[in-house]
């Protein structure tokens, strides 16, 4: 299995751009999470997806930030515009369903610096 | 705001020793319990989970549970330096939907 895969992995724009980041899941996962990694604050769940169908996404941060599942190989994150504050990483992460031994599989991240 | 807590280090130990890693988690009702490792520049990747007070072991590694002091640990014995990386706590909600991660602490196991 090629495992979560994200693109592009480098990202370098300018204020107020959009920005989209795209990920596909494991096959067979029908849980997906969007995370957003920064020195200050951690590892931060923005949003998640339960069969394509957005569950949680108070972590969103405002407005600027949207997700998408239209299917179940396929999510995107978009930031329009978007900022300086908004430069991390942001991970994908898929899982099977479950409960006490969820298990997340992490995509290689894709690094967003907003300039 | 369900948080989960961990020092930042980061943890110096010598190679062959012992290394010992905290986490304290707020919510009470917290059932599922994770440690992941993440290596500079790459994605966390799990090392093992525990769900009952007690031990679990699993090789080099024993994860300890007290919930009634919500608090768990990791222990790595025989440090090897290729355990040089951040440790990530995270705890899964009541739902057994989402996963909040701790800041992580850096060990640093030095030769």
């Amino acid at each position: 299995d090629a495992g979560v895969i994200q693109s592009p992995r480098h990202e370098v724009t300018e204020m107020g751009q959009e920005v989209t980041l795209r990920c596909k899941p494991i096959s067979g996962h029908n849980s997906l999470f969007w995370y957003r990694q920064t020195m200050m604050r951690g590892l931060e769940l923005l949003i998640y997806f339960n069969n394509n169908v957005p569950i949680d996404d108070s972590g969103m941060p405002e407005d600027r930030f949207s997700a998408k599942m239209p299917n179940a190989s396929f999510s995107t994150l978009k930031i329009q515009p978007s900022e300086p504050r908004d430069s991390a990483v942001y991970f994908c992460a898929s899982s099977l369903p479950g409960t006490g031994d969820r298990e997340l599989f992490f995509g290689e991240g894709s690094r967003l610096t907003v300039l | 705001q369900k948080e989960v807590e961990q020092n930042s280090g980061p943890l110096s130990v010598p190679e062959g020793a012992i290394a010992s890693l905290n986490c304290t988690y707020s919510d009470r009702g917290s059932q599922s319990f994770f440690w992941y490792r993440q290596y500079s520049g790459k994605s966390p990747e799990l090392i093992m989970f525990i769900y009952s007070n007690g031990d679990k072991e699993d090789g080099r590694f024993t994860a300890q549970l007290n919930k009634a002091s919500q608090y768990v640990s990791l222990l790595i014995r025989d440090s090897q330096p290729s355990d040089s990386a951040t440790y990530l706590c995270a705890v899964l909600d009541n739902a057994g939907n989402m996963l909040t991660f701790g800041g992580g602490t850096r060990l640093m196991v030095k030769p």
